[in-house]
């Protein structure tokens, strides 16, 4: 079985630049969300989908993100424009829907480390 | 938000020595999460706890659920080169929300 993959692993742009990420979810999954680290801090939530819905958008920063999963597969974060704030590696994760253990079981991505210049 | 206190924030030991790490919070949490990042990877799940006061093994390693539903730990006994990595705990409250800590560094030394 494939694991969550997320596309660019890195991705280098100017402060002002638009910059896209995917990511592919386990397939079968339900849950899909988005995190991000700033070196050394905590992995933090930036929002969740159910198949295709906005669970939970409460942690991303500001109106420069938008997340979206057509279809309910896999999901793309633009940010627009590009700050230098925005730096750190993106975290996609999924899981399933059903008993605890597999709703607390997230499966994660290896990151895409974005930097803005 | 919710913030996790993870400490410590790296560690540097020996092959074959134990390792403590542990994580508090000012809110509770329904369930407690510790995971393992190695270079150039997502975070893979260690260990999960849903109830205070659990107790819970994965081979070398050990991670109870605290009693105020505030706190964690995890163990490791008897480290090994492959342990190398950062260690993270998380947790879930009552609003399904995922909180993550800073993360601990751990550097095996053989």
């Amino acid at each position: 079985e494939a694991g969550v993959t997320q596309f660019p692993s890195h991705s280098v742009i100017e402060k002002g630049q638009t910059v896209t990420l995917r990511c592919d979810p386990i397939s079968g999954h339900d849950n899909l969300y988005w995190y991000r680290r700033v070196m050394g801090k905590e992995i933090k939530f930036l929002l969740h989908f159910v198949k295709e819905s906005k669970q939970d958008e409460s942690g991303m920063p500001n109106n420069r993100f938008l997340a979206e999963r057509t279809g309910g597969t896999y999901s793309t974060l633009k940010v627009q424009p590009a700050e230098l704030e925005d730096s750190g590696v993106y975290f996609c994760a999924s899981s399933q829907t059903g008993s605890r253990s597999s709703y607390n079981e997230q499966f994660f991505g290896p990151g895409t480390r974005l930097t803005v210049l | 938000g919710q913030q996790l206190n993870q400490s410590p924030q790296s560690m540097f030991i020996q092959e074959g020595e134990d390792v403590s790490m542990n994580c508090t919070s000012s809110s509770i949490f329904n369930t407690w999460l510790w995971y393992k990042q190695d270079p150039g990877e997502g975070p893979v799940l260690l260990i999960a706890l849903y109830k205070a006061g659990e107790l819970t093994s994965n081979g070398r390693l050990t991670a109870q659920f605290g009693i105020t539903r505030k706190d964690s730990f995890l163990n490791i006994s008897a480290s090994i080169p492959s342990d190398v990595g950062i260690y993270f705990c998380a947790g879930r409250n009552t609003g399904n929300q995922f909180y993550f800590g800073t993360g601990t560094s751990l550097t095996v030394i053989p």
